[in-house]
């Protein structure tokens, strides 16, 4: 069965860093584009971030760009998002979304980041 | 302010039919494919419509995709209770070099 689990979410206060993980299981994790969407409570989805299959193309929300970065280890069959300098504007549950935008194909279930002193 | 614009909600009885549009413009929808989610309460979204009216297997019929010039459709037939949830639309920009998504229509099954 094809699965993407995510962790790492929790609570940081403001100017904080948070590092979430995916684990890609069920499927060849090596040949797909991978995403990072959020979602803030009651709110729509916002896409976050793109990587590529190889790593060779990487493209960020502008809402993130220069705090964010997103990594993958083929060998680990995981997906990154390395996330620094937060706000409470970045309070969301962060997903891992396979595939290339906006062909979002298989989703994780989602990890709450919470943004507060 | 999303990019795409979709109606807030949308509502119609049990076996009607309903459309959900969402609108962009030519750095959009006017020159992307366009896909569609459905998201119930509490779950992770789920590809229902991709490349402007495909369908993934397993997705039924009922659903149906359309695109015209900066604009595109979600037809959903036969209603049932069990399609409420939140529909959104999606596609990518070349002038922000990003994916983005409509505001999400909330469908209400009377």
């Amino acid at each position: 069965e094809e699965q993407l689990v995510e962790s790492g979410g929790g609570l940081v206060q403001p100017g904080g860093s948070l590092r979430l993980s995916c684990a890609a299981s069920g499927f060849t994790f090596s040949i797909y584009n991978m995403n990072w969407v959020r979602q803030a409570p009651g709110k729509g989805l916002e896409w976050v971030s793109y990587i590529s299959s190889g790593s060779d193309t990487i493209y960020y929300a502008d809402s993130v760009k220069g705090r964010f970065t997103v990594s993958r280890d083929t060998t680990k069959k995981s997906l990154y998002l390395q996330m620094n300098s937060l706000s409470a504007e970045d309070t969301a549950v962060y997903f891992c979304a396979r595939g290339s935008p906006p062909q979002f194909d298989s989703w994780g279930q989602g990890t709450l980041v919470a943004v507060s002193s | 302010q999303s990019v795409l614009t979709q109606p807030p909600s949308v509502s119609a009885a049990p076996g009607q039919k309903v459309t959900i549009s969402c609108s962009g413009s030519s750095s959009n929808i006017g020159n992307h494919y366009v896909s569609w989610y459905q998201q119930l309460p509490g779950t992770a979204p789920k590809l229902l419509i991709y490349d402007n009216n495909q369908r993934p297997s397993g997705i039924p019929d009922r659903f149906s995709g359309s695109k015209s010039g900066t604009s595109a459709t979600l037809g959903l037939t036969g209603l049932q209770t069990g399609d409420e949830a939140e529909y959104y639309c999606a596609t990518w920009d070349s002038s922000l070099s990003a994916a983005v998504f409509g505001g999400g229509t909330q469908l209400t099954v009377l």
